[in-house]
């Protein structure tokens, strides 16, 4: 069965960092893009990075460049998000998402981050 | 700043049917911004229904299908079953020197 596993959500101050794993299984991992996904309370989806399958390219919406880095290990099967300076908008369900380069097709169930003081 | 615009809401009666909608600030929406569309209910994650366009998913129903429409990205729900009703939305992807995607504001369609 496919499918991917978010965890290390929880409670951070505003400013602190947090990195967010995505667990795979089922499938070749190291064939396919991954992305991160994040959607606030009440809020719709928002797009926040993508990594290409070996790792060599990524990509992040304007919203979180400069304070997350997107990155994977093939080996572990698993993708991550580290998350920097963060505030408190990035509070949000942050899910990841397979892509065999025509778009999200499996996503996780989420992990929850939020930030607040 | 890229927007996508989707409709916030629409309704439809059982066994209707519905065209939702997907607009670019950059302007027609082409075969080139591989358009997806995704399905969420209440505390779900997201389930994608179709891609690059018009392609379904092996799990996607029959009676969901895409294509494009007077410049946007359509996804028309024909023979709406009441477990249809859910927030819908697409992603465009924008390349590039820097490549990127944005989602739509979503569509909440309501079964009634």
């Amino acid at each position: 069965e496919v499918q991917l596993v978010e965890s290390g959500g929880g409670l951070v101050q505003p400013g602190g960092s947090l990195r967010l794993s995505c667990a795979a299984s089922g499938f070749t991992f190291s064939s396919y893009w991954m992305h991160w996904v994040r959607q606030a309370p009440g809020k719709g989806l928002v797009w926040v990075s993508r990594i290409n399958s070996d790792g060599s390219s990524t990509s992040y919406a304007d919203s979180v460049k400069g304070r997350f880095t997107i990155s994977r290990d093939n080996a572990k099967n698993t993708l991550y998000l580290q998350m920097n300076s963060l505030r408190a908008e990035d509070t949000a369900v942050y899910y990841c998402a397979r892509d065999r380069r025509t778009g999200p097709d499996v996503w996780g169930q989420g992990t929850t981050v939020t930030v607040s003081s | 700043q890229t927007v996508v615009t989707q409709e916030p809401s629409l309704t439809v009666s059982p066994g209707g049917t519905v065209t939702l909608t997907c607009a670019s600030s950059t302007g027609a929406v082409t075969s080139g911004y591989y358009p997806n569309w995704f399905q969420q209910k209440p505390g779900q994650a997201p389930r994608a229904l179709i891609y690059s366009t018009s392609n379904k998913h092996s799990w996607t129903p029959a009676r969901f299908s895409g294509s494009l429409l007077g410049g946007k990205a359509a996804l028309t729900l024909s023979g709406v079953q009441p477990e249809d009703e859910a927030e819908y939305y697409c992603l465009l992807y924008y390349g590039g020197a820097q490549p990127h995607w944005v989602f739509g504001g979503g569509t909440k369609l309501t079964v009634l």
